[in-house]
């Protein structure tokens, strides 16, 4: 079975402060893929990032940067001098390949809700 | 958003009605997926499809029914609304190993 965590429920910062969401996931699989999705308060999914199980390269998107460590199971997610438009809630999820069966579905984490005050 | 339609966007509904929602992509995607969102629980896959004419199961089916009658369109069913049932709907299509997704469907039982 997958699972998805993220342990942070709510984060609440400043503007301009950093900040990251942390995930842990677990799968038996030894092909699968990590995703973020933002969901700001007008309640569309946003795409933000797909990482391969077999790219562990860190990636920076702007303000934005994502930690992948297969040694701990982790794919963390940073924003770097936070904007009140940040404010949303961001999940975490996997998808894995399960012999090619598995038709992309996705395991969500629980969402943490991410507000930046001005 | 990303060529994947939903309607309604919003919908209340007695205990016990039925209703339909409707998924449309145009993107000539294979696999379309349902789902709902709880708050606190993030998003649970209802039924998938990971072809025209092809159903599964996904972690919580019980209560919904689904059709892929062609390519572009999935709809789901309920046929005896339950309060349990309260829940944002959400249906995606796959490009490329990520799914993309529609705005999502508000739906109240009372």
């Amino acid at each position: 079975a997958q699972k998805v965590t993220q342990a942070q429920t709510e984060i609440s910062v400043v503007e301009k402060e950093d900040v990251t969401l942390d995930c842990v996931y677990e799968t038996r699989d030894t092909t699968y893929y990590l995703f973020w999705y933002k969901q700001p308060p007008s309640g569309e999914l946003v795409f933000l990032i797909r990482r391969n199980s077999f790219d562990e390269q860190n990636e920076i998107s702007g303000r934005y940067s994502w930690n992948f460590q297969k040694s701990t199971s982790s794919f963390n997610f940073t924003i770097t001098a936070s904007q009140v438009v940040d404010s949303a809630v961001y999940f975490c999820a996997l998808s894995s390949n399960a012999g090619g069966t598995s038709y992309g579905k996705l395991t969500f984490g629980q969402g943490t809700i991410l507000t930046v005050h001005p | 958003n990303a060529g994947v339609t939903q309607t309604p966007k919003f919908q209340v509904l007695k205990t016990g009605q039925s209703m339909t929602l409707q998924c449309a992509q145009d993107m000539n995607h294979n696999s379309m997926y349902w789902y709902r969102q709880d708050p606190g629980m993030g998003l649970r896959l209802i039924y998938y499809s990971a072809s025209e004419g092809t159903t599964d199961k996904g972690e919580v089916p019980n209560g919904y029914n689904v059709s892929r009658l062609n390519k572009r369109e999935f709809s789901l069913r309920l046929e005896s609304a339950a309060p349990s049932q309260t829940s944002v709907y959400f249906c995606a299509s796959l490009q490329e190993s990520t799914q993309h997704f529609g705005d999502g469907t508000r739906l109240s039982i009372l």
